[in-house]
């Protein structure tokens, strides 16, 4: 299958810092990418919608200003958590899906980002 | 965005056949049926997608519903590997976001 990398894979860093996070698609050119958090014994929760060349689109209740997602190639996806505190701790997902309307959406590792 | 029912959790052992169930009776005629499983601190894997006819990979065989109601996700001979949380989601499958439940936390013994 398709292959999605994220870097880094864990990061800690202290409150208030920003933290980058990479999602890359490395065999697919991917015009929309997903990025979601998960707290630890829940769910994936979706948190935006990345076109390539354009916006972000927020879900409801995340902070736009706060996590800032950048596309700005078919095969690079940033988030940027900003002044991140500890509530922010969590691990961050990406997902990525190719150009055809038939293809299916691959999932990166995970980043588990720690806020101290 | 349909929404799903899924035991939250099930046992099998090593070797056996594991049937997954998924209620999603409020799909509409275009979802695609996903499904998803993530292994501890990973991302989700892909496992196997269907609109109306079952559908079978290397991983797992997928059977729906002729209402397209519900679907069973079938892994033939259960391993180790298999012990991971399994996702059912309808979802249109040009590039929409993948909403995720509960799932159904699969244990396997040997």
């Amino acid at each position: 299958g398709a292959v999605v990398s994220q870097h880094p894979s864990w990061v800690i860093c202290k409150s208030g810092t920003s933290v980058k996070i990479e999602c890359r698609s490395l065999d697919f050119q991917a015009t929309t990418m997903f990025w979601y958090r998960q707290f630890p014994k829940q769910s994936l929760m979706l948190m935006a919608t990345s076109n390539e060349g354009s916006k972000a689109t927020y879900e409801q209740g995340v902070e736009k200003d706060k996590f800032l997602i950048n596309h700005a190639s078919l095969t690079l996806s940033t988030l940027t958590v900003t002044s991140a505190h500890p509530e922010d701790s969590s691990f961050y997902i990406c997902s990525a899906s190719g150009l055809l309307s038939t293809d299916t959406q691959y999932f990166g590792p995970g980043t588990r980002l720690t806020v101290l | 965005d349909a929404k799903t029912t899924q035991p939250n959790s099930m046992e099998s052992n090593e070797e056996e056949p594991v049937h997954l169930p998924c209620n999603h009776s409020t799909i509409s005629g275009t979802d695609y049926i996903h499904w998803y499983r993530q292994l501890p601190s990973q991302g989700p894997e892909y496992v196997i997608h269907g609109l109306t006819s079952n559908v079978n990979n290397r991983m797992a065989s997928l059977a729906i519903a002729e209402d397209r109601k519900s679907s069973t996700l079938i892994l033939h001979r259960a391993t180790l590997r298999d012990a991971a949380v399994y996702y059912c989601i309808p979802a249109n499958q040009a590039g929409t976001a993948l909403i995720f439940g509960k799932g159904t936390t699969l244990s396997v013994s040997s």
